[in-house]
């Protein structure tokens, strides 16, 4: 199985802010199968990207998804209020992990 | 629009069983994979099992392999998760989930999610 770990736990940022997400596999995720989800407080997650880098449908361009291999990284370039939340990332190149989540937080 | 309605949640004592079901509509339902994934309060996301479109391929994780049993009927645009033997461990939020490409060979990402239903093993 392929473990996913997020870092850091938290990030705590001002709107505005540049958010730097990191999610590390525990082996090579093949052709970058990997999925970055938002959850907010009682609801469901929300995909915003696939295959690393491509956004789902309606996700704003300050979402951006990098990496290949075991390293892969979720980007906001400017925080907006509602884009504070927990997200994971998702890997599905063999059956299918979540990482453990980094909660972005208001500074 | 896609929806995702599931049911069948509640209170269940351990070693007991439970039948979930997820309604789906706005989608060719027949086209697409299905997943069930579970959130345990306050706890992260953990994939439960998925099934192809034509139930030709299914899995599950470790954690639920002989104990759970994941089915699809087509014609009511339905999907099922059968959990017999719960441990108070299964507590949590279950959310079934739309696999985000057609056909193919899942798991891929998930697209879709229904609000979940939450299902309590206690005595």
């Amino acid at each position: 199985e392929i473990v996913l770990t997020q870092s850091p736990g938290t990030l705590s940022l001002s709107p505005g802010e540049r958010a730097t997400l990191s999610c590390r596999a525990s082996q090579s995720v093949s052709s970058s199968y990997l999925a970055w989800y938002q959850q907010k407080p009682g609801q469901a997650p929300r995909l915003l990207i696939y295959g690393a880098s491509s956004r789902a449908t309606g996700i704003p361009d300050r979402f951006s998804g990098s990496g290949s291999g075991t390293d892969f990284t979720l980007t906001i370039s400017r925080l907006e209020p509602e884009d504070f939340a927990v997200y994971y990332c998702q890997q599905y190149g063999s059956s299918s992990t979540f990482g453990g989540g980094t909660k972005v937080e208001i500074k | 629009e896609v929806q995702l309605v599931e049911s069948g949640g509640g209170l269940v004592q351990p070693g007991r069983s439970l039948r979930l079901s997820c309604a789906a509509s706005g989608f060719t339902f027949d086209d697409y994979a299905m997943h069930w994934v579970r959130q345990a309060p306050g706890k992260g996301l953990e994939w439960v099992s998925g099934i192809s479109w034509n139930s030709g391929s299914i899995g599950y994780a470790d954690s639920v392999k002989g104990r759970f049993t994941i089915s699809r009927d087509n014609a009511k645009n339905s999907l099922y998760l059968q959990m017999n033997s719960l441990r108070a461990e299964d507590t949590a939020l279950y959310y079934c989930a739309k696999d985000g490409v057609s056909g193919g060979s899942p798991p891929y990402y998930f697209d879709y999610w229904g609000q979940g239903t939450l299902v309590t093993v206690s005595s």
